[in-house]
């Protein structure tokens, strides 16, 4: 019940494109929904997060839409750029004893 | 400000062997979290610390345990080294305990032959 689902695994999306990376949670009692991106050699950092009480959040080219009833959030990155070829983790918090589930991450790769 | 500082950066040791990984917050954070990351299993949460106590733990042997100072600054042992415990360790820290926005560190990579 403390899974957060993330798909696809990897992504190639052409210059200018739109990314979309989406996540599924089980447990309903997550209140907090953070996105983090990752370069390599680098730990996470993050992106952007939600909260259930809204559908979407945008900063910038980043927007995350959230479906409360779907149990489903994703997030969607606008005019891809090769600076956006990194790996992005889903994460849901509250709830439990942990402190934050991660999903399992996307490979984004963004070609000129 | 200064981010969050990991060291050492990189680590080699043998099975049965004991690691211990320091982590320095940001100044003022009071929260450190740790996590594994692996390429099969993610990134998996072990544990966090706020005012020296243990306040979360995930689902860990207790081959692996951490302690936290009263500067904030914590560390992470773990004991009897398997190979398996190859990982990404990476740390992070928040303002306060519970604190849904973390900054993590580079993370120590630890290989164990």
């Amino acid at each position: 019940q403390q899974q957060v689902k993330q798909s696809p695994q990897s992504l190639i999306v052409q210059k200018g494109g739109i990314s979309i990376i989406n996540c599924a949670y089980e447990n309903t009692a997550f209140d907090y929904f953070p996105w983090y991106q990752q370069f390599p050699g680098k730990g996470p950092a993050l992106l952007i997060a939600i909260r259930p009480d809204v559908s979407e959040k945008k900063e910038g080219r980043f927007t995350i839409s959230f479906n409360k009833s779907a149990k489903q959030f994703s997030l969607h990155i606008m005019d891809s750029q090769p600076g956006d070829s990194a790996t992005y983790f889903c994460a849901a918090e509250g709830g439990g004893y942990q402190k934050v589930t991660f999903g399992t991450g996307t490979k984004l790769q963004v070609i000129p | 400000k200064a981010g969050v500082t990991q060291t050492p950066r990189y680590l080699i040791k043998t099975r049965g062997q004991q690691v211990t990984l320091s982590c320095s917050p940001i100044s003022g954070h009071r929260s450190v979290s740790w996590y594994q990351q692996t390429p099969g299993q993610g990134l998996q949460f072990l544990f966090e610390y706020f005012s020296e106590t243990q306040r979360n733990k995930g689902n860990f042997p207790g081959r692996f345990s951490g302690r936290q100072f009263s500067n904030s600054r914590s560390e992470m042992n773990v004991s009897t080294l398997e190979l398996g415990d190859s990982a990404l360790y990476l740390c992070a820290s928040s303002p306060q305990a519970g604190g849904v926005e973390q900054f993590f560190g580079p993370g120590t990579r630890l290989t164990v032959l």
